[in-house]
C-alpha cells in the first residue's frame, strides 16, 4: 500500500507565478488534510478536505490560496501571485477516519 | 486552539544514551501523534497515543491524558535518530496541533 504521495517535492517559483502543489492521499483514505511548515517552526494547519468538499479551512490565508479534492485525482492546493513569504514546505496528510493522520513527503517552495 | 508546548527544545546525546522527551498541552485531546521528522525533512509517523503505553523496539511512549501530557522515550540512542521529534494534538476538531518539536543530535 503505497504511502501519501505528494509532487513536486522541490518547486521554484518567482514573485507573482502561480504555485499547484498536489497530494494523493493513501488507497482509501477519503480525508485530507494540507499543513505549512515555515523554516524552524512546528506545522501549521491550513484546511480539511474530504472527496469534493472543502470542511474546514480556518488555516487557510483569506487570499491567494484555494485548495480542492476533487471526485477523481488528487487534492491540489493552489497559491496564486506568490510572495517570498510564502516560501515553505508543504505537507499533506491524509486519514481513514479522523484519528491517525499519514503525512507524505512534503512540497519545498521557494519563491524567488 | 489548543497550545502545545515540548521540551527540551533541543538535546545532543551522545550514541548509546538515552532520552526523555516532554509533551504539554493546555486541552483535553483525542489524538495524539509523536512524529521524527529526519534530516530530509520527511514526517515518520512514531506512535499514535491518545492515551497509555505503547513500545515499538527501542522507542515507547506515555500520554497520562487526563494531566494533559506525553512522554517520548528513546533508548540506547543512535546517529539515525537526529531530527526534530514532534508531538501533535488533536480535539473534535478537524485539525492537528503541533509543538515546536525537539532537536535531537546523537553523536558518535
Amino acid at each position: 500500500n503505497a504511502g501519501v504521495m505528494q509532487n513536486p517535492r522541490h518547486l521554484v517559483r518567482r514573485r507573482g507565478q502561480e504555485a499547484r502543489l498536489r497530494c494523493s492521499p493513501m488507497k482509501g483514505h477519503s480525508h485530507v488534510y494540507w499543513y505549512r511548515q515555515l523554516p524552524e517552526e512546528g506545522l501549521k494547519f491550513m484546511v480539511y478536505l474530504q472527496k469534493e468538499n472543502i470542511i474546514d479551512e480556518s488555516g487557510m490565508p483569506k487570499e491567494r490560496f484555494s485548495a480542492e479534492f476533487p471526485k477523481e485525482g488528487p487534492s491540489i492546493l493552489r497559491i496564486q501571485q506568490v510572495v517570498r513569504g510564502d516560501s515553505a514546505a508543504y505537507f499533506c496528510a491524509s486519514s481513514p477516519t479522523r484519528g491517525t493522520q499519514y503525512f507524505g513527503p512534503g512540497t519545498r517552495l521557494l519563491v524567488l | 486552539g489548543i497550545q502545545v508546548e515540548q521540551s527540551p527544545p533541543d538535546l545532543i546525546l551522545q550514541e548509546g544514551a538515552n532520552s526523555t522527551l516532554r509533551c504539554n498541552f493546555s486541552d483535553s485531546v483525542n489524538n495524539l501523534q509523536w512524529f521524527h521528522q529526519n534530516p530530509w525533512g520527511q514526517l515518520i509517523n512514531l506512535f499514535y497515543i491518545p492515551s497509555g503505553t505503547k513500545q515499538n523496539g527501542r522507542l515507547s511512549a506515555t500520554t497520562v491524558a487526563t494531566e494533559r501530557y506525553s512522554l517520548l522515550y528513546i533508548s540506547s540512542s543512535q546517529t539515525t535518530d537526529s531530527g526534530v521529534y514532534f508531538c501533535a494534538v488533536g480535539d473534535t476538531g478537524n485539525q492537528f496541533y503541533f509543538g515546536t518539536g525537539t532537536s535531537l543530535t546523537v553523536i558518535p
